[in-house]
């Protein structure tokens, strides 16, 4: 199985602040790489696919990158609606994985 | 606009069983694979099983290979998930999502095991 290894588990940052986290995954899996937002007690949202590509609708301030093994979601000013949990998944190939999730809190 | 509804949750013994269903609107649901993902209490998302569009294909977590199985009836644009044997680590609020890259999202069912 396919491991994905997100870092940081969690950060704390500011309004403003540019923050990115990253996705390793043990075995390479092309682009199949996706990136979902949850707020507490809400459905995943996801953000980008394939690695880089913006979901519609999700601000420009969002941005991935990466193939093979390492993947980035960076958030290039953080606005206090972007304070939620992160997580990254692989679906290259079966079972799927995710990453154990980036708590993103304010400072 | 996507929708996914799930329902069919609720407490259960160990050992028992439960079908939850994922009823779809606003896409065409016999042309997309479907997925199911769950989250148990305070902790991340795992993916559990995954079905192609026409149903002939089926994948599993290893956690729950043997035990759930993923179904649809695309004539009612509805997924579904057996799930027999369950244990206290099944444990989770379960979603049903669309595309093997989860594009959508339904709003989550709670399942309960426990004696």
């Amino acid at each position: 199985d396919i491991q994905m290894t997100q870092s940081p588990s969690a950060m704390s940052a500011s309004v403003g602040d540019r923050v990115t986290i990253t996705c390793r995954a043990s075995q390479g899996i092309s682009n199949n790489l996706a990136w979902f937002q949850q707020k507490p007690g809400k459905a995943p949202k996801r953000l980008i696919y394939a690695a880089a590509t913006l979901q519609s609708g999700v601000p420009s301030r969002f941005s991935g990158g990466g193939s093979g093994t390492e993947f980035f979601l960076t958030i290039s000013s953080l606005q206090p609606e972007d304070f939620a949990t992160y997580y990254c998944l692989q679906h290259n190939g079966s079972p799927y994985t995710f990453g154990q999730g980036t708590k993103l809190e304010i400072k | 606009e996507v929708q996914l509804l799930e329902s069919g949750g609720g407490l259960v013994q160990p050992g028992g069983s439960l079908r939850l269903s994922c009823a779809a609107s606003g896409f065409t649901f016999s042309s997309q694979a479907m997925s199911w993902v769950r989250q148990p209490p305070g902790k991340g998302l795992e993916w559990v099983s995954g079905i192609s569009d026409g149903g002939d294909g089926a994948y599993y977590a290893d956690t729950v290979k043997g035990r759930f199985t993923i179904s649809r009836d695309n004539s009612k644009n509805t997924l579904f998930l057996q799930m027999n044997s369950l244990r206290p680590d099944d444990t989770a609020v379960y979603y049903c999502a669309n595309r093997w890259w989860l594009e959508a999202w339904g709003q989550g069912t709670l399942v309960t095991v426990s004696s």
